[in-house]
């Protein structure tokens, strides 16, 4: 069992939807916990963190972690086709090293 | 522009072939890593640095190797090619004392084909 799961997708959904990315982890210990952005041939650009649990906001964005339940979750608001890209979650073991999702291909349909 | 700088973007190698893939960054970051990207399997860190002359092997180090004698460089070696090692390869970077929790910055990578 991988320590972070994430469903690859793709996820299609209308412009305008709310969409809701998940990844659950497996270590208690895991305390930071990111999301990253991929566009098309392109390297991962970081699209919000978060320490500990509790909901961050950011614009049309809001990171949410359970960690009762692990459960790492982005929300994106008012999806725009630009939205379109694979959406990378990542946790932090006690050694400093992300521990990263397999990634969730997004597809925001015009 | 700042940030992390990788080259090449493309190359094709054959069996048994060695190369060098360079990443450089101009933001002073003391933390340097290599990771590999391939479908399905996410990504997997290679080698990292956490300074000038300070090397740490990652989860798939076999067939690579770094050297860090710079700050702001931090070469990958494919010692001989194989098959296996076709992927994208990223280096990313980030303030030591911050560790990547508040993020890496990423190169755009180097697609590498072994034929």
């Amino acid at each position: 069992q991988k320590e972070v799961e994430q469903d690859p997708g793709p996820l299609s959904v209308p412009e305008g939807a709310i969409v809701s990315l998940n990844c659950t982890y497996s270590n208690s210990a895991f305390q930071y916990f990111m999301w990253y952005r991929q566009y098309s041939r392109k390297g991962p650009e970081l699209l919000m963190y978060t320490y500990s649990s509790g909901n961050k906001e950011d614009g049309r964005f809001t990171a949410q972690v359970d960690k009762s339940s692990k459960y790492i979750s982005l929300f994106i608001r008012d999806s725009q086709p630009s939205d379109s890209a694979t959406y990378l979650c990542a946790s932090m073991d006690s050694n400093y090293q992300l521990i990263w999702g397999a990634g969730t291909k997004l597809i925001i349909k015009p | 522009n700042a940030g992390v700088t990788q080259t090449p973007k493309f190359q094709v190698l054959k069996t048994g072939q060695s190369m060098t893939l360079q990443c450089a960054q101009d933001m002073n970051h003391e933390y340097m890593s290599w990771y590999r990207q391939d479908p399905g399997m996410g990504l997997r860190l290679i080698h990292y640095s956490v300074g000038a002359g300070i090397t740490d092997q990652g989860e798939v180090p076999n067939g690579y190797n770094v050297s860090r004698s710079t700050t702001e460089d931090f070469p990958l070696r494919l010692l001989s090619a194989a098959p296996s090692q076709t992927s994208v390869y990223f280096c990313a970077s980030s303030p030591l004392r911050t560790r990547g929790s508040y993020g890496y910055t990423f190169g755009s990578g180097t697609r590498l084909t072994v034929v």
